[in-house]
Parts: C-alpha cells; sequence; structure tokens
C-alpha cells in the first residue's frame, strides 16, 4: 500500500510571512494524483489544491502552491501572505487511479498562525 | 445545493454494541466513500458504495459495513464495538467520474466506552 509521510507534527508562522509544509509518498506507480486539504477546528475536510503527477508545472490556487518533485517523491505545500483563517491541520493524500477511489492520508500537520 | 452532511454529531457507546451512522452526500453526487480518523492521525479508508453496492474497501474487518440508498445517502454500521473503534467518522462524496472531486461532511465522533 502506498504511504504517506509529513513529518512536521506542528508548524507556526506570522501572519502575513510565508510557510512550507513538507510530505513524501512512496509508490511504485507513475501515474497518480496529490492533494493538500485543510482540516479547520470545525472539522470538516476542504481540498486546498490538487497536482497530478503527469503535469511538470506546480499547481497554484491563489495564496496556495505546491513545489511537487516526482523524483524525490515530494510534494510541499507553500502558504503565502498567511491569515489567521489558515490555521488548520493539512493533511497530504495520495490517491492512485489504479485503486479507484482510495485516498491515502499522511498524518498531518497542525498549522499555528500567529497575529 | 446542498453540502455533505452527517448525523449524529457525537455518540457514545460501550464495547460491544452497535452503531450506526449517517450520511447525506452532496446533491447529485452518486458514490460515498467513509473514513475513519483516530486522534492525532489521518483519515483511514474504510469503503466506499456505488449503485448501493460496494466497490472499494480498505483494511477494516466485516464488522464495519454500510448501505447506500437510492437517494445516495448512506449509513455506516459497526458492530461489536471495540474502544479501538473510537474515532472521527468522516464521509466523503463525489462523482464516480471524478473521484479526486471529494467533499467531505464535518464527521460523527464515536467514543466507545
Amino acid at each position: 500500500a502506498q504511504t504517506v509521510t509529513q513529518s512536521q507534527p506542528e508548524m507556526s508562522v506570522q501572519e502575513a510571512e510565508t510557510v512550507t509544509l513538507s510530505c513524501t509518498y512512496d509508490t511504485s506507480e507513475s501515474d497518480y494524483y496529490l492533494f493538500w486539504y485543510k482540516q479547520p477546528p470545525s472539522r470538516q475536510m476542504i481540498l486546498v489544491i490538487r497536482q497530478e503527477a503527469y503535469k511538470q508545472q506546480n499547481a497554484t490556487e491563489n495564496r496556495f502552491s505546491v513545489n511537487f518533485q516526482k523524483a524525490a517523491k515530494s510534494f510541499s505545500l507553500k502558504i503565502s501572505d498567511s491569515q489567521l483563517g489558515d490555521a488548520a491541520m493539512y493533511f497530504c493524500a495520495y490517491r492512485s487511479p489504479n485503486t479507484g477511489n482510495q485516498f491515502y492520508f499522511g498524518t498531518g500537520t497542525s498549522l499555528t498562525v500567529i497575529p | 445545493e446542498t453540502g455533505v452532511t452527517q448525523s449524529p454529531t457525537h455518540l457514545i457507546k460501550t464495547r460491544g454494541q452497535q452503531v450506526t451512522l449517517r450520511c447525506s452526500s452532496q446533491s447529485g453526487h452518486n458514490t460515498v466513500s467513509w473514513y475513519q480518523q483516530a486522534l492525532g492521525q489521518g483519515p483511514q479508508f474504510i469503503f466506499q458504495y456505488y449503485r448501493e453496492e460496494e466497490n472499494g474497501r480498505g483494511n477494516f474487518p466485516p464488522r464495519f459495513s454500510g448501505l447506500q440508498f437510492p437517494n445516495y445517502s448512506s449509513e455506516l454500521n459497526v458492530n461489536a464495538l471495540e474502544l479501538d473503534d473510537s474515532a472521527l467518522y468522516l464521509c466523503a462524496s463525489s462523482l464516480v467520474e471524478s473521484y479526486n472531486e471529494q467533499f467531505f461532511g464535518p464527521g460523527t465522533r464515536l467514543t466507545v466506552l
């Protein structure tokens, strides 16, 4: 089974600064999808950003961008101009088209935004 | 368009009991997935239902079972509860044509004493 590792249980950032959350994964497949999900204290998971492995260009969604290094099996999330509302648990996730519907999640990184 | 809803919000059971959790999918979504999120962990895939049949299962024993109804709402049933079943249970709905577009509910917090 694929594994997803988030080595930073907790991170903090000053408001308006930039923070990078790390994620690595283990797979033997060449085609797959990677995700970052945000889980605020209210618990509802929200998709932040998605990356298709066959795309070389890093995905960007407003203040959120990723650094996808396929050879290194690394998928980090950069949050620019951090806002208080960014405080949440962030989960990295992997999905293979071969297993269709099964997502594999990391253990999460708790992000604190300091005013 | 309504989002994914789950009920109840919280539930307390004792070991050995049975529990049923409910999920209402986002309007138009035909698949539902269930996840178990233990404290301090990421969600783990339990199973998914499409067209009222299970079409994918994670590493969970048979005492975890589910149903999907014609209106795409879903139930997760857990028999013979164990202390380790204490967790947040999340459901997520999507279209079978687009698994990447999963929408999660707020979850049900189950405590087994």
